[in-house]
């Protein structure tokens, strides 16, 4: 079974300009969860989302937005984006639901999209 | 809010020496809690969990068990290989059905043969 996919690997942009971050779950798997990683900051929870849509979010400004598409994959934007927006950006997938019912199970984390703001 | 404070690296070992990494963690109701591993250029692994107080985890001979009474979960190897080089990472889930991690900063283990 195929692993967590994020694309990118590798960004580089230069501050005030946006980024669009992709992640392709595990297959069958419908939760994809966001989070930001920094020497300083350590990794920080961004928002999750489920069934297309956010279920919880971290505290970041709203520069930071994400979306699900109905296959499950998802995107992440960052819209004017700050030199400490430099980090590495993880995503995680779970399965989430099964026969109508909602539970926890593990979060399986994909290797990252590492972003240089200049 | 939830908040988990682990032991700082780096931390230097001998290959066959035994490991402690503290992590202590403070969260509203019964939070579930895990050690997760980073290897270079690598995302995160699950590496032990445990869901209720008294449960132990364990997996690669790493072990940690939930103590509710002092609010730890400190990962303890009996005799670490070199490669278990790595970032490890303590984490708590809260209850219910919420999908967020809290992670601790990370302690860096370096285990030289």
């Amino acid at each position: 079974k195929a692993g967590v996919t994020q694309t990118p690997r590798y960004l580089i942009k230069t501050r005030g300009q946006q980024v669009t971050l992709s992640c392709s779950p595990i297959s069958g798997h419908r939760s994809v969860s966001w989070y930001q990683q920094t020497p300083g900051q350590g990794l920080q929870f961004l928002f999750e989302y489920f069934s297309e849509t956010q279920r919880n979010k971290g505290n970041f400004p709203g520069r930071f937005s994400g979306r699900q598409f109905s296959n499950s994959r998802s995107e992440m934007n960052v819209s004017t984006l700050e030199l400490g927006d430099s980090a590495l950006y993880l995503c995680a997938s779970s399965l989430r639901a099964l026969a109508g019912r909602t539970f926890y199970n593990e979060q399986f984390f994909g290797p990252g999209t590492r972003l240089t703001v200049l | 809010g939830d908040s988990v404070t682990q032991m700082e690296g780096p931390v230097t070992l001998s290959e066959e020496a035994f490991l402690t990494i503290n992590c202590t963690y403070t969260a509203t109701g019964y939070p579930s809690l895990f050690w997760y591993v980073q290897y270079p250029g690598e995302g995160l692994q699950l590496l032990l969990k445990a869901t209720k107080a008294d449960d132990k985890g364990s997996n690669k001979g790493f072990e940690a068990t939930y103590r509710k009474e002092t609010t730890s979960f400190h990962l303890e190897k009996g005799s670490v290989q070199v490669s278990d080089s790595a970032v490890y990472f303590c984490a708590l889930r809260g209850g219910g059905s919420n999908y967020k991690l809290t992670f601790g900063k990370g302690t860096l283990l370096t285990v030289n043969p």
